[in-house]
């Protein structure tokens, strides 16, 4: 089944205590981007990826970094979590190219309270 | 700048009541134009998207879209409205289908 896949699904940590989300794409996706949402906000994009070892600032960056070694992996590095980073995270991946199959695909999102 | 713009935050329908949500966007060129919805607790499922051609696009789940160039708008349409179809609801668009600019989401409360 093609799928994006994010660990964990909830977590709860304290401020300072580096951690990593972990996303997983099945499908060989050249692209693939981290997301936050927060109420009234909609979604934001963080971090995007078109392919290995290419990576990019989205909308939000700041406090966060991500990696792009293998194609299907692309994990989300807090490395100082803040309380204002408490949000829920979402993971997408696409294919790299611009026609009327083309989508995103979202993972189930991981809900982060930084205490 | 580039911007997509969902006017209404909440909004209450009665179940079996027509439904429209308003997504209005501002981008130099016609963007890809995609509905996403996000039930509680869940991820987000696409409902439908428009790339070109014809303007009026059905999705799944009974739902549908009208692509109004001069308006710059792609309002969410349902008929019947579900209690299941309570949910947040995203517009989003982008020049491509993979890297989107999201509204605000707008939330959908359906009542007896």
């Amino acid at each position: 089944e093609a799928q994006v896949t994010q660990n964990p699904r909830y977590l709860i940590t304290v401020t300072g205590k580096k951690l990593t989300v972990t996303c997983s794409q099945n499908m060989n996706h050249e692209y693939m981007s981290w997301y936050r949402q927060d109420p009234g906000l909609g979604l934001r994009q963080i971090y995007y990826s078109m392919n290995v070892e290419v990576t990019d600032k989205g909308d939000v960056p700041e406090g966060y970094k991500v990696s792009r070694k293998e194609k299907r992996n692309f994990p989300l590095i807090l490395e100082s979590p803040s309380p204002n980073q408490t949000s829920l995270y979402f993971c997408a991946s696409s294919p790299l190219r611009r026609d009327k199959n083309t989508e995103a695909f979202f993972g189930q999102g991981t809900r982060l309270t930084v205490v | 700048a580039q911007s997509v713009t969902q006017p209404d935050i909440h909004i209450t329908v009665s179940e079996g009541a027509s439904l429209e949500l308003r997504c209005n966007y501002s981008y130099g060129a016609t963007p890809y134009l995609f509905w996403y919805v996000q039930s509680p607790g869940q991820g987000l499922q696409l409902l439908l998207k428009y790339f070109s051609g014809d303007t009026l696009v059905q999705g799944i789940k009974g739902f549908e879209a009208e692509f109004k160039r001069s308006q710059s708008s792609f309002n969410l349409r349902k008929p019947s409205v579900h209690w299941s179809d309570a949910a947040e609801y995203f517009c989003a668009v982008g020049l491509s289908g993979y890297a989107l600019n999201f509204g605000k989401g707008t939330s959908l409360l359906v009542t007896p």
